[in-house]
């Protein structure tokens, strides 16, 4: 069974840098690429980026300047930066999987979410 | 950049009802569609990719289709467990962009 849980700090305040952690466990992370998703508080869902264990990564254009992942295979981990955050990036991230091993698939596997709030 | 606009924005609708959803894409996504269901302060769960094929483990109540621009989630039998939100995702562009969603309500 493959199980994704977000780790974040809940609070970050404005202008600072959002980090979070996805741990995935029952699956390798070397055979599909795993992404981030974020939903504002009543609002609909927004892709931000994936990466893939070979460290492949892209980003929604909208967020390409401010978001950077990473992965770690030994550790079954992937990590999200994004930057100089504003009220704007409050929202429930997810982290989630890849269907299948190539780019173009939807996602098949979520985490719970966790909701990140921007303020002073 | 890639626009997926879902109709109607609400619906309401009665346990047994046919439900259809629409999703329309600004450009054509050929089938690299998916439906997915979200609860209400639960994750998006898939149901359909390649526009029409049903994720193992989901109801065949549960169907889509379409080519290009235009696609549509059904509902043959409205359950229950079934009033929530429902979003399209064209995941064939940089931004894997997602509709607004529509809400089946009673």
């Amino acid at each position: 069974q493959v199980l994704l849980q977000e780790s974040g700090p809940g609070l970050v305040k404005p202008s600072d840098t959002l980090s979070l952690t996805c741990y995935v466990s029952g699956v390798s992370m070397t055979t599909h690429p795993w992404g981030w998703i974020r939903q504002p508080p009543g609002e609909g869902l927004e892709f931000i980026g994936y990466i893939h264990g070979n460290g492949r990564a892209d980003y929604n254009p909208s967020l390409k300047s401010r978001a950077t992942m990473s992965i770690d295979t030994s550790k079954s981990q992937f990590s999200l930066r994004l930057i100089s955050v504003t009220a704007a990036d409050t929202a429930v991230y997810y982290c989630a999987r890849f269907r299948q091993g190539e780019y173009y698939n939807p996602f098949d596997n979520w985490g719970q979410g966790t909701l990140i709030t921007v303020s002073s | 950049d890639i626009q997926m606009t879902q109709s109607p924005s609400t619906l309401s609708a009665s346990v047994g009802d046919r439900v259809t959803i629409t999703c329309r894409a600004s450009q054509s996504v050929q089938t690299y569609l998916a439906w997915y269901q979200q609860k209400s302060g639960k994750a998006p769960r898939l149901l359909i990719y390649k526009a029409s094929t049903l994720e193992s483990g989901v109801p065949s109540r549960f169907s889509g289709s379409g080519f290009g621009t235009e696609f549509t989630l059904t509902i043959s039998s409205l359950q229950p467990d079934d009033f929530a939100t429902y979003y399209c995702q064209n995941y064939n562009s940089d931004s894997r962009t997602f509709g607004q969603g529509t809400k089946v309500d009673i």
